[in-house]
Formats: C-alpha cells, sequence, structure tokens
C-alpha cells in the first residue's frame, strides 16, 4: 500500500525561528509531490514538484525533491505567528489505474509569538 | 472566486439520518472529483474516486453502501452518507483536479463539518 508519511508530526517553535518539514513517500507510480497548507476549511496549495533537486521558493517558504531518497522538504524561514497551520504533503500519481493524489499524516507547526 | 462550491457546510443531525453533500465545480466540467475525509487532528483521507456517468472507485477499506457518490454531471458530484452513526461525524471534502494548471493541481471545496449527535 502506498504511504506518505511526515515528520515531526507536531512542533513547536517561536517567532523567527527557521522550521524544516519532512515528507516521505513510498510510491510506484510517482508523477508529482504537493505541499498544501491548511488552517481551518479547505487545503491552500503551496507547492508541486516534479523534478528533483529543483528548489521552488516562495517568499519564506522553499521546498525540494530528492527522488533518490523518495523524499522532500519543506523550509519556513522567519516564521511568524500566521504560519500555525497543519503543513500536508500529497503523493500524486496513477494507482491501481486512477490518478489520485494521497495525503501524508501532516505536521502540526505552532509558531509562538 | 470559488472554483468548487461544496454544500452544504456543517450540518448536525441524530443518528440514523442520511446526509447528502454536494460539489459542484463551478469553473470548468469535471469528469473526475475526490472525496476525503478528515478526523480531528489527522489528515485528509481519500475516500473514493468519483466518475462522471459510471460507478466511483472506493479507497480499501470504505464502504460503498455506507458512502453512496453520484456523478451524474460533468458539474456535480453528491455523497450521501446513509445511515449516519457518531462514528462518521468528521470534516468531509471534495476537490477537483486541474490536470492543466500547474500552479492548482486540485481545487477543493470549502469542506463539510458533519457532526451526528
Amino acid at each position: 500500500e502506498d504511504k506518505v508519511v511526515q515528520s515531526p508530526l507536531s512542533l513547536v517553535v517561536h517567532e523567527g525561528d527557521t522550521v524544516t518539514l519532512n515528507c516521505s513517500y513510498e510510491v510506484t507510480n510517482f508523477r508529482s509531490l504537493l505541499w498544501y497548507k491548511q488552517e481551518k476549511k479547505a487545503p491552500t496549495f503551496l507547492f508541486m514538484l516534479t523534478s528533483s533537486g529543483i528548489e521552488k521558493k516562495s517568499g519564506r517558504l522553499s521546498s525540494i525533491l530528492d527522488k533518490k531518497e523518495l523524499s522532500s522538504i519543506l523550509n519556513i524561514t522567519a516564521t511568524q505567528t500566521g504560519d500555525s497551520a497543519i503543513y500536508l504533503c500529497a503523493q500524486g500519481g496513477f494507482t491501481s489505474g486512477t490518478y489520485k493524489y494521497i495525503f501524508g499524516t501532516g505536521t502540526r507547526l505552532k509558531v509562538l509569538a | 472566486g470559488a472554483v468548487v462550491s461544496q454544500h452544504p457546510s456543517r450540518v448536525i443531525c441524530k443518528s440514523g439520518t442520511s446526509v447528502k453533500i454536494e460539489c459542484r465545480s463551478l469553473d470548468f466540467q469535471a469528469t473526475t472529483m475526490f472525496w476525503y475525509r478528515q478526523f480531528p487532528k489527522q489528515s485528509l483521507m481519500l475516500m473514493a474516486t468519483s466518475n462522471e456517468g459510471s460507478k466511483a472507485t472506493y479507497e480499501q477499506g470504505v464502504e460503498k453502501d455506507k458512502f453512496l457518490i453520484n456523478h451524474a454531471s460533468l458539474t456535480l458530484s453528491t455523497l450521501t452518507v446513509t445511515s449516519a452513526h457518531p462514528e462518521d461525524s468528521s470534516f468531509y471534502i471534495c476537490s477537483v483536479p486541474d490536470r492543466v494548471n500547474s500552479n492548482q493541481p486540485q481545487h477543493f471545496g470549502d469542506g463539510t463539518r458533519l457532526s451526528i449527535l
């Protein structure tokens, strides 16, 4: 069974800290790795990664994929209280003949003022 | 504006009631839609893939007779939780995949928070 695992499960930091969130996957028909931020309702899309070693960046957030290690990291620098959320990664690809997204366990980030 | 509309946003009902949740694609035709469930402090779990004009594809462990999915048109998929019980209380959210827009691979509805008393 395909599995997407994130670590740590939860994290508490202070404003200004830098955090690194991890996502590992074990899938046979990989196409993409997605990162989302979820606060109260629907997840908000952050990044889609398909190529290994190419960093994607948006403001204080950046992410990179390592296909050799079957993993990805999401970095947040100079964290702010508004970064408090659940961060989800998801693997996109064909599983049992259907293209779908399998979500990881999530990392709950709390940033203290 | 919203690309996907999901209704209702919140349902509170008695045990044994059947609840229907609608997911509408507003901006483009959707041959496929996804239904997820999220328990408190857990991740999104894919329940099923809804296919327009044909049967839904359910994930392992999801009861087909319990969670009825209908995708009769290219813009509407419905999930009916039949004879709901307290253990079915959860956050249900649909999404519409977007194979064209790499900046937004799937568009989520706002979700439905279901509470069964």
